[in-house]
Order: structure tokens, then sequence, then C-alpha cells
């Protein structure tokens, strides 16, 4: 079974800084997918970005952008330019190619993005 | 429609009752998933269908969870005998079922509470 750790509980960052959130999982898997979904107060999830296992490349959105490093099953999130609206609980998730492709996920971080 | 819409926003429940949770997918989506959400938790995988079969059920944690999508487009996630561990955001989602590692698109989520 896969598995997703998310190790910061908490995190704060001042308006404009670079804030990096920490994602580790676990998986006999080879061909999977990884995303970071934010869900601010309105409980809604929002897609931030997406990873594609058999792609070397770090993926990138605007400000968004990932660390991928599939030896070490490391997946972390940056994101520069901090804005308030990006205060919100963020979740990393996982979810492996074919079947369901159900999507499993951490127990989330929660960012302050202060003024 | 324009995204994935959930009712009803919050539903309260005495122990013991049953209850219909409603989700309307994106039009034109074949697949649907069903999560709940608990308190200071992410998301946890209920179940899947493409079309009108549930394709993968392995997340619905008892018998008295039931859910059905008769005609392809809208679901219906039934509880029965209610149970105060049962209160959580019920979350649906959705995807178009043409590829793989396709982006989920979340609804609101319902907020179920037990008392």
């Amino acid at each position: 079974a896969q598995t997703v750790t998310q190790s910061q509980p908490e995190m704060s960052v001042q308006e404009a800084e670079t804030v990096t959130l920490s994602c580790t999982y676990d998986t006999s898997e080879n061909n999977y997918y990884l995303f970071w979904y934010k869900q601010p107060p309105s409980r809604q999830m929002i897609l931030v970005i997406r990873q594609e296992a058999y792609k070397q490349q770090n993926a990138t959105e605007n400000r968004f952008s990932v660390n991928f490093q599939k030896a070490a099953k490391s997946f972390s999130l940056k994101i520069s330019d901090s804005q308030l609206g990006d205060t919100a609980m963020y979740f990393c998730a996982f979810s492996k190619e074919g079947g369901s492709e159900k999507l499993v996920f951490g127990k989330g971080t929660k960012l302050t993005v202060n003024p | 429609g324009a995204g994935v819409s959930q009712t009803p926003s919050n539903k309260v429940t005495e122990k013991g009752k049953y209850v219909e949770l409603r989700c309307d997918p994106i039009s034109g989506h074949t697949a649907l998933y069903w999560y709940r959400q608990s308190l200071g938790q992410g998301p946890e995988f209920l179940i899947y269908f493409q079309g009108t079969g549930a394709a993968d059920d392995s997340g619905l944690p008892n018998d008295r969870f039931f859910a059905v999508r008769p005609e392809g487009s809208v679901s219906t996630l039934k509880i029965q005998r209610t149970e105060r561990g049962d209160s959580a955001v019920y979350l649906c989602a959705s995807s178009s079922g043409r590829g793989v590692g396709e982006t989920q698109y979340f609804g609101p989520g319902t907020r179920l509470l037990v008392l």
C-alpha cells in the first residue's frame, strides 16, 4: 500500500517570501503521479501542481514549483513570492497509474502567510 | 456544469438515521470519486465509479455505506444507521476518465454531523 507523509503540520511565511513544504511517499510502483492540492477554509480542494513520475523535469506553475527526487521518494512544493491568498491547507497526494487511480493523501500542512 | 457541485452543504442528523449525499460531477466526466475527510486529516478514498459501475469500492468502511450512479452522471452516497464516527466532510471529485494520471476536480464537500 502507498503512504504519503507530510512532516510539517504548520508553517508560516512572510508575504513576498519563499516557503517550501515537504512531502515523502512510499511505493513499490514505477509509474505514478504526484499532486499538491490547496484547501482554503471554503473546503474546495484546488489542484496546485502535478508531476508525472517518469518525467525527470520538475513541474512548475507560475509561483509554484516542485523538487521531485524519485530515488529519495520526495516531492516538495516551493511557493515563491508568497501572497496572502496562499494561506490554506496544502495536501500532497499520490496516485498509481492504472486501476482506479484513487488519490492517497498526506495529513496536510497548514500554511499561513503573514502580512 | 462549471464545476463539481455537492448537496447539501451541511447535514445534521441523529444517530441511527439514514442520510443521502449528492454529487453532480463536471458534465462529460465519466470518472467519479468519493472521499471522506475527518477533522485534521487528509481525505480518504471511499469509492470510484467509471460510468455507472462502481469499479473500486475498497474504501467503503462497512456495509452501512453504499453509493450509486445509475445514469453515469449524478452520484448519491448513502449511509444507513449513522454513527457519531461518521461525522466528517464528504468530498466528491470527477475526472474525464479518458486518460491516466488525470486531475481530479473536487466539489466543496458536504459536512455531516451525527449527533
